[in-house]
């Protein structure tokens, strides 16, 4: 059964600072890994989403990698904003099941 | 595009009565739809995934009489809440994935279920 975990579980740093997210997964047979960003009371807004073929995509201030053989993907995000402040999920479905698994989600307060 | 909406955004009912939330596809076919909930800080956890035309697949732990899911066309599904009790009281959120598409879910807005 996949197990997807993010560190940390909250995050806080102040504007303009350059972070890293972190997730880790422990099936690699993965179709693809998904980033997401929810804020409070909320729905999910996609972010990136990497296919198993790729090691990295960019949308703006946003880049995510993927390691499969280490079972890790990162989010980066270049000078952070207070408008960045939200809970940020990666998420996996597997081989033979699209089922997603959801990781356990870091917050993130960017403090002005 | 790939746009998922939600009905209601939030309910409240009182506890015994029944509630159903729509989950609609509105610029694409779905022959798959995924409801999950939400409690408070944490992730979301997968119910049970639809599939158009079919009957629905519940996850382990969660009681298919109590979350009726119908899926009737390929761009609408919904979950309904029956006999609801306080501890249903969640966040509901449904996905949608695109016919044949790469695996990519899209999510609605969600709807928050608060039941007195």
């Amino acid at each position: 059964k996949q197990e997807v975990t993010q560190i940390p579980a909250a995050l806080s740093v102040p504007e303009g600072e350059n972070l890293v997210l972190n997730c880790s997964f422990t099936d690699s047979a993965i179709y693809n890994l998904q980033w997401f960003r929810q804020d409070p009371g909320k729905g999910l807004t996609s972010l990136l989403l990497i296919q198993s073929s790729q090691r990295e995509q960019t949308s703006g201030r946003l880049n995510a990698s993927l390691d499969k053989s280490s079972g890790r993907s990162t989010l980066y995000i270049a000078a952070s904003q207070p408008g960045d402040s939200a809970t940020y999920l990666c998420a996996a479905p597997n081989f033979g099941n699209e089922k997603l698994t959801f990781g356990t989600g870091t917050r993130l307060t960017i403090i002005p | 595009g790939a746009v998922v909406s939600q009905h209601p955004s939030w309910v409240i009912c009182k506890s015994g009565t029944s509630v159903k939330i729509e989950c609609r596809s509105l610029d694409f076919q779905a022959t798959t739809m995924f409801w999950y909930r939400q409690f408070p800080k944490q992730s979301l956890m997968l119910m049970a995934t639809s599939n158009e035309g079919s009957k629905a697949t519940y996850e382990q732990g969660v009681e298919k009489d109590k979350f009726l899911i119908n899926h009737a066309s390929l761009t609408l599904s919904t979950l309904t809440v029956t006999s609801a009790h306080p501890e249903d009281s969640s966040f509901y959120i449904c996905s949608a994935r695109v016919s044949g598409g790469r695996y990519e879910q899209y999510f609605g807005p969600g709807t928050r279920l608060t039941v007195t």
